[in-house]
């Protein structure tokens, strides 16, 4: 079935370094969602990608959607403490009702 | 406006019981998806309604359930419960029923013991 892979699993970094973490879908998808999720709460919506080759930014974070619209990838650019969770991906293929949402990110900032 | 509403937010039941969990959508909100999230895991799909009718299922026993009501709210059901069905049971609503954003609820933290 398909399926949906992020790397890495795991991420430390330090205060004011990058992160990226990117997602790969074994299918093709129509759209991409990107969630983060803190500990102990619920995802929550960061962004969707809907066209092949398409970048978004939001203040240090962009996502990527690849053109063959099978990957795609989150950049945070001067990671802060409050960025700490796990990022998910989550893709949805057409014609269906579900998404199928990534292994997850965990990223950890130490200040 | 409420965001996505659910209820309860934990609760603890035993091997063999039954649970019912319950969601209201986001108001003018139609369809209702429903994920169980295992502790490290990403959320895997239980099922999606759209106009009170089941629109998806994912690969889950038959002992889950669900139903969305006319007020589009809904309930996931879970019939002889397993230790393996604890979980963070999370709904989350949708203006529409195709690719469209979805806003996930807090969630249900459901122990089996």
């Amino acid at each position: 079935g398909q399926q949906v892979m992020q790397i890495p699993q795991y991420q430390h970094v330090q205060e004011g370094e990058d992160f990226t973490t990117y997602c790969n879908s074994s299918t093709t998808l129509s759209n991409i969602q990107w969630y983060k999720q803190r500990p102990g709460g619920h995802p929550v919506f960061l962004i969707q990608l809907v066209k092949s080759g398409e970048v978004k930014k939001q203040k240090r974070l962009t996502f990527q959607f690849g053109e063959a619209k099978k990957n795609s990838s989150l950049h945070i650019t001067a990671t802060q403490t409050t960025d700490v969770g796990t990022y998910f991906c989550a893709g949805i293929t057409s014609g269906t009702y579900k998404y199928i949402f990534g292994t997850g990110t965990r990223l950890k900032v130490l200040a | 406006d409420a965001g996505v509403t659910q209820s309860p937010t934990h609760l603890i039941k035993t091997r063999g019981q039954h649970v019912t969990l319950r969601c209201s959508p986001i108001s003018g909100h139609k369809s209702v998806s429903w994920y169980q999230q295992v502790l490290g895991q990403g959320p895997q799909f239980i099922f999606q309604y759209y106009e009170k009718e089941e629109r998806g299922r994912g690969n889950f026993p038959d002992r889950f359930s669900a139903r969305q009501f006319p007020n589009y709210s809904s309930e996931l059901n879970v019939n002889a419960l397993l230790l393996g069905d604890s979980a963070l049971y999370l709904c989350a609503s949708s203006p529409g029923d195709l690719g469209n954003t979805i806003y996930f609820g807090e969630g249900s933290w459901l122990t089996v013991v």
